[in-house]
């Protein structure tokens, strides 16, 4: 099985553009989270999402950001405008509905960074 | 979410059982105590969650005391690659939940 996959692992983008950011959850995974880590800092959630439906995003700055997860294909974090402030790891989780396993299953990341 | 206290750094031996605490005082009744472990640069592993029995797994044991108010993590065998941020983290169960990192507890494993 493959686990949780992000891409682009490397992302660099000047101020100003935009950057988009791709996850797959598990085979069989419906609930996706993205989290964002700033250099020396911990995780930090954004937003859990379900196929279609936003179900909490406390933690997406108001501007700027948004994320989706459409029924067909990854889910998606997007962040417009790109400032320097924006560099750092952003990970995915995947989570299997009302299972047993409790476990969060993360990808490995893209690290984006503005120039 | 209830928050947790954990030591900022530890030294373990090599081959040598490493034992991680945790401090939960103000969880409630129906939150579950999970374990993670970052290596650097890599993405956040799951290791092991319980609610008032202990756990064991394949990677760990969870040790949790009568009154919930604080945790170990046993790493039985300590390698050099378990050096690791391990984070300690309280919250409901039953998935659909989003967790709180805190800022962990970074194990070093000497040789």
């Amino acid at each position: 099985n493959a686990g949780v996959m992000q891409n682009p692992r490397h992302l660099v983008r000047r101020r100003g553009q935009e950057a988009r950011l791709r996850c797959s959850p598990m085979k069989g995974h419906s609930h996706v989270y993205w989290y964002r880590q700033l250099p020396e800092e911990g995780l930090k959630f954004m937003v859990y999402l379900q196929k279609e439906n936003i179900i909490d995003e406390s933690g997406m700055p108001k501007e700027r950001f948004s994320a989706e997860f459409p029924k067909e294909g990854p889910s998606i974090l997007r962040i417009q405008q790109v400032v320097r402030g924006d560099s750092a790891a952003y990970f995915c989780a995947s989570h299997k509905d009302r299972s047993s396993d409790y476990g969060y299953t993360f990808g490995s990341g893209t690290r984006l960074t503005v120039v | 979410d209830a928050k947790t206290t954990q030591p900022p750094s530890m030294d373990c031996a090599e081959g040598r059982a490493a034992n991680l605490p945790c401090n939960h005082s103000t969880i409630s009744g129906n939150e579950y105590v999970y374990w993670y472990r970052q290596i650097h640069s890599q993405g956040p592993q799951y290791i092991i969650h319980g609610l008032k029995n202990n756990e064991t797994n394949e990677m760990a044991s969870l040790i949790i005391t009568e009154d919930r108010k604080s945790s170990t993590l046993i790493l039985p065998h300590a390698t050099l690659r378990d050096t690791a941020v391990y984070y300690c983290i309280v919250g409901p169960g039953g998935g659909n939940n989003r967790l709180a990192f805190g800022k962990g507890n970074q194990v070093v494993v000497i040789p």
